[in-house]
């Protein structure tokens, strides 16, 4: 069964501070997807990036950046010199590339990471 | 761009009445989700579809079902709302393509509370 996992329930920093977001994911296959998806306080998710498991190359996206490595089973997301709109919840989901009928497009998310970068 | 558009973000229902939440979304996506998220829990699938008229359960199925009739809408429906079926509930569409390897689309939210 596959599983995400977001250790850090709540982080706080100072505006132009970098913060480093966690995410360990559990599976048996080996095709996978990754994904974060942000959570503003509006409550709308809005997809953020997305990574499968054969590519290990880590991703740059201006202020964002994503570390995968396969050998922790990690997929971590950093934002360098935060801003208070980067306030939000941050979620890390899991989609295995193999199942039965549609199932291989379920989503297993981790619980989140509420991040307030404070002014 | 993709939009989800959720019938309700705030609704309030009694227990034992049936209650339905509609999601429609405009991109001929093949998939649509139900989630339903709750403080400290994250998100969990309720239900999902991956054509017309078909759905399979997700991880929290009971209590709910769902209807797929047209390719656009889903439908959820709480047969008979009991108090913890208040929630945050969270509608999503993706297109097939590869394998599950599309990000889903989400509508802003219901928040549902059931008195």
């Amino acid at each position: 069964a596959q599983k995400v996992t977001q250790a850090q329930t709540e982080i706080s920093v100072v505006e132009k501070e970098d913060v480093t977001l966690d995410c360990v994911y559990e599976t048996r296959d080996t095709t996978y997807y990754l994904f974060w998806y942000k959570q503003p306080p509006s409550g709308e998710l809005v997809f953020l990036i997305r990574r499968n498991s054969f590519d290990e190359q880590n991703e740059i996206s201006g202020r964002y950046s994503w570390n995968f490595q396969k050998s922790t089973s990690s997929f971590n997301f950093t934002i360098t010199a935060s801003q208070v709109v980067d306030s939000a919840v941050y979620f890390c989901a899991l989609s295995e590339g193999l199942g039965s009928g549609g199932s291989n497009y379920k989503l297993t998310f981790g619980k989140g990471t509420l991040l307030t970068v404070n002014p | 761009d993709v939009k989800v558009t959720q019938s309700s973000r705030y609704l309030v229902k009694r227990t034992g009445e049936k209650v339905f939440l509609e999601c429609v979304q405009d991109m001929d996506h093949e998939n649509m989700f139900w989630y339903r998220q709750d403080p400290g829990l994250g998100l969990r699938l309720i239900y999902f579809s991956y054509d017309v008229k078909m759905k399979e359960k997700g991880d929290i199925p009971e209590g709910y079902s769902v209807s797929r009739e047209k390719k656009e809408r889903f439908s959820l429906i709480l047969e008979s709302a009991s108090t913890n079926q208040t929630s945050m509930y969270l509608c999503a569409s993706s297109p097939w393509g590869g394998r599950g390897n599309q990000p889903q689309h989400f509508g802003d939210g219901t928040r549902l509370s059931i008195l």
